[in-house]
């Protein structure tokens, strides 16, 4: 599969703990977004990466989350002190270089904080 | 305000009966209308986008700016339609985010 790939595909965590999610996108795409989707909602955008800078950053991304990309290909996106509110599908999507490029999205990371 | 509406939650149709799914947006530029689907138990996927002007799997969607609407049609539906679809906005920052806003998603169930 040469798709877009998130690891893990759901983490069940205790409020408090600190989680960490990879994204691994298409190869030769440059540019990485995370979004999280919420029950009964659509997408919502978190941050941006070009290559390994981090261009925008969404209100929605508090204090405690914190997002790298530190080589220009593999994401991860941290939550510290998780809370109950944070618990929700974490997507990730790539797209190439070109304005309009599509954005490709992988399948998610689905976070319970009990 | 950058927004995207979709009033429908749900949307029933039989098989075979046209669909029309409603996009409304707010923006204050140009944007890039695009509708995005997730079929069950898979990824969200490209559906189409207004700039390409073209029919995917039967549907297709035509901007009108006058109304900001950007609504999905399909003059028959069949069974395989049924996911849920998502229309969603980008700006036309020429070369600088491109991050998509998305409406709340219709749900499209078609009925045999």
């Amino acid at each position: 599969d040469t798709g877009v790939s998130q690891d893990p595909r759901h983490k069940i965590t205790k409020r408090g703990q600190n989680v960490t999610f990879r994204c691994d996108p298409i190869s030769e795409h440059n540019r990485l977004y995370w979004y999280r989707q919420t029950l009964g909602q659509g997408p919502e955008f978190l941050t941006y990466f070009q290559n390994e800078a981090q261009l925008e950053k969404s209100r929605l991304l508090s204090d405690r989350f914190s997002a790298e990309r530190p080589k220009g290909s593999f994401s991860t996106l941290e939550i510290q002190r998780t809370e109950q509110g944070d618990s929700a599908m974490y997507l990730c999507a790539s797209s190439g270089q070109e304005i309009y490029n599509e954005q490709f999205f992988g399948p998610g990371t689905r976070l319970t904080v009990l | 305000a950058q927004r995207v509406t979709q009033p429908e939650k749900l949307l029933s149709v039989f098989k075979g009966a046209p669909v029309e799914l409603k996009c409304n947006y707010s923006y204050s530029g140009s944007p890039e209308l695009f509708w995005y689907v997730q079929y069950s138990r898979q990824r969200l996927q490209l559906l189409l986008r207004h700039i390409s002007r073209e029919s995917i799997k039967g549907f297709t969607a035509d901007l009108n700016k006058g109304e900001t609407s950007f609504h999905l049609k399909k003059p028959f539906a069949q069974e395989e339609d049924s996911a849920m679809y998502y229309c969603a906005l980008s700006g036309r920052y020429g070369g600088a985010t491109n991050k998509l806003i998305f409406g709340t998603g219709t749900l499209l169930a078609v009925q045999p």
